[in-house]
């Protein structure tokens, strides 16, 4: 059974706007949470994390939300920019890292 | 340029050859991991050594044999695989004990690897 999971195989936003990815979880003894982008033919490059005692984590044009309650933590982009374009993976820790099946970003021009 | 260099990137066998995937981190990392990568599906644990130790196995078949000679190296011995066994394999490390809050992986490139 997915812990982590990425309901959203795919998702197409337009250049500029805000891109959001979801991500929800089952496992409430995760205490850490990543968000990797993956180009092909690449590996997954770490983005941005949250611990559980926060809510919101910045850097720069990325914000991770964690509302705990809902077992749910969301990725916004904003601006979106062209070289967002690639699959992000949800990733959750308690004991080791465990993954989410990746959402395929795609920005618009 | 992660700092994590897998070899070979690409990879086709036979189901009854024998091959093996390298991996070499030149982070100075205490601890390093085989995931696989197949389509449609989560990123999965296989392996993990910390400190050249094998800390984990998840329930991975024996035909896959990992081997972690020095913090700098991890091998993935693999011999009479299956079709299905085909898929990406991707090797990480970190620097943090396992465990710690701030727990980040680096990965490789990955092997491409299929089966026949």
């Amino acid at each position: 059974d997915q812990q982590v999971k990425q309901n959203s195989p795919s998702l197409s936003v337009q250049e500029g706007r805000i891109s959001i990815l979801n991500c929800d979880y089952t496992n409430s003894m995760f205490d850490y949470f990543l968000w990797y982008k993956k180009y092909p033919a690449e590996g997954p490059t770490f983005l941005i994390s949250i611990s559980s005692i926060k809510d919101k984590n910045e850097d720069g044009r990325f914000t991770v939300f964690l509302n705990k309650s809902a077992k749910h933590l969301s990725l916004h982009i904003v601006p979106s920019q062209p070289g967002d374009s690639a699959v992000y993976f949800c990733a959750a820790r308690d004991d080791k890292i465990i993954f989410g099946k990746g959402t395929r970003l795609h920005i618009l021009p | 340029e992660t700092g994590v260099t897998q070899t070979p990137r690409h990879l086709v066998m036979g189901m009854t050859n024998k091959k093996s995937l390298k991996c070499e981190q030149h982070l100075g990392h205490n601890a390093m991991y085989w995931y696989k990568q197949s389509a449609k599906k989560p990123l999965e644990l296989m392996f993990v050594y910390s400190l050249e130790e094998r800390v984990e196995n998840n329930s991975v078949p024996s035909r896959f044999s990992p081997e972690c000679p020095n913090s700098s190296h991890l091998f993935l011995h693999l011999h009479t695989l299956q079709p299905e066994d085909s898929a990406l394999y991707l090797c990480a490390s970190s620097q943090a004990p396992l465990g710690a809050t701030n727990e980040k992986l680096f990965f490789g490139s990955g092997t491409q690897l299929s089966v026949l």
